[in-house]
């Protein structure tokens, strides 16, 4: 399942909101996550099930959406959320990321 | 604390071959499938190979099919990945990962660099 998202970079403000976008290439089921990637850093997950925030994750992260198309939204953004975000459906591992979607400070 | 450390990264020359391991603690490795992870230098991520719990189902990406072989030692805690064939286009950072929700856990990842 080849994953698309856009767009490929978002400039945002501090403090405003960021929405990215994960298009599934075939109708995907809800096991999409999503991962936030910082320089010299292994990827950390955020949202599981498309929906999920995983462990101690902030609220100001949410996922949304269902196959093909799903939605990363950060609210508020903070300067520790610029970063590289992907996402991947794990409908059949291994499963498939994303190109990524940098976001950096406008 | 969850705990998942690579090793057996280096320079190879292509055409050779490599062993990665990943050695994990802090859970019940048993209790959980393993996947292997790469990021080429400033490009994205790609999964590479994916192991069941019991070490049974295996599954790789098209690009490494035939070259490379996942496995585990559920005694020793530990998960590898043998690299066969290598060339340039696998030169990467090579992360393992713990399948729980999603890959819920990571390693820092090994740097494999193939060049002559």
């Amino acid at each position: 399942i080849a994953m698309t998202q856009s767009p490929a970079t978002l400039s945002v403000s501090p403090g405003e909101r960021a929405t990215l976008s994960c298009m599934a290439g075939q109708s995907a089921t809800n096991n999409l996550a999503w991962y936030q990637q910082k320089p010299g850093q292994a990827p950390r997950l955020l949202i599981y099930g498309a929906f999920i925030r995983a462990t101690g994750i902030p609220v100001r992260f949410s996922g949304s959406g269902s196959g093909p198309l799903f939605t990363l939204t950060i609210n508020r953004l903070q300067s520790e959320d610029f970063a590289v975000y992907y996402c991947q459906q794990y409908d059949n591992w291994p499963g498939t990321f994303g190109q990524g979607t940098k976001v950096e400070i406008k | 604390q969850v705990q998942l450390v690579e090793s057996g990264g280096g320079v190879v020359q292509p055409g050779r071959s490599l062993r990665l391991s990943c050695a994990v603690s802090g859970f019940i490795f048993s209790d959980h499938a393993m996947h292997w992870v790469r990021q080429a230098p400033g490009k994205g991520l790609e999964s590479v190979a994916f192991i069941s719990s019991d070490g049974i189902t295996k599954s790789y990406a098209d690009s490494v099919k035939g070259r490379f072989t996942i496995s585990r030692d559920n005694s020793k805690n530990t998960v590898y990945v043998q690299l066969n064939s290598l060339t340039a286009e696998d030169t990467a950072v090579y992360y393992c990962a713990r399948v729980g929700s999603a890959l819920d856990y990571w390693g820092q990842g090994t740097l494999v660099t193939v060049s002559s």
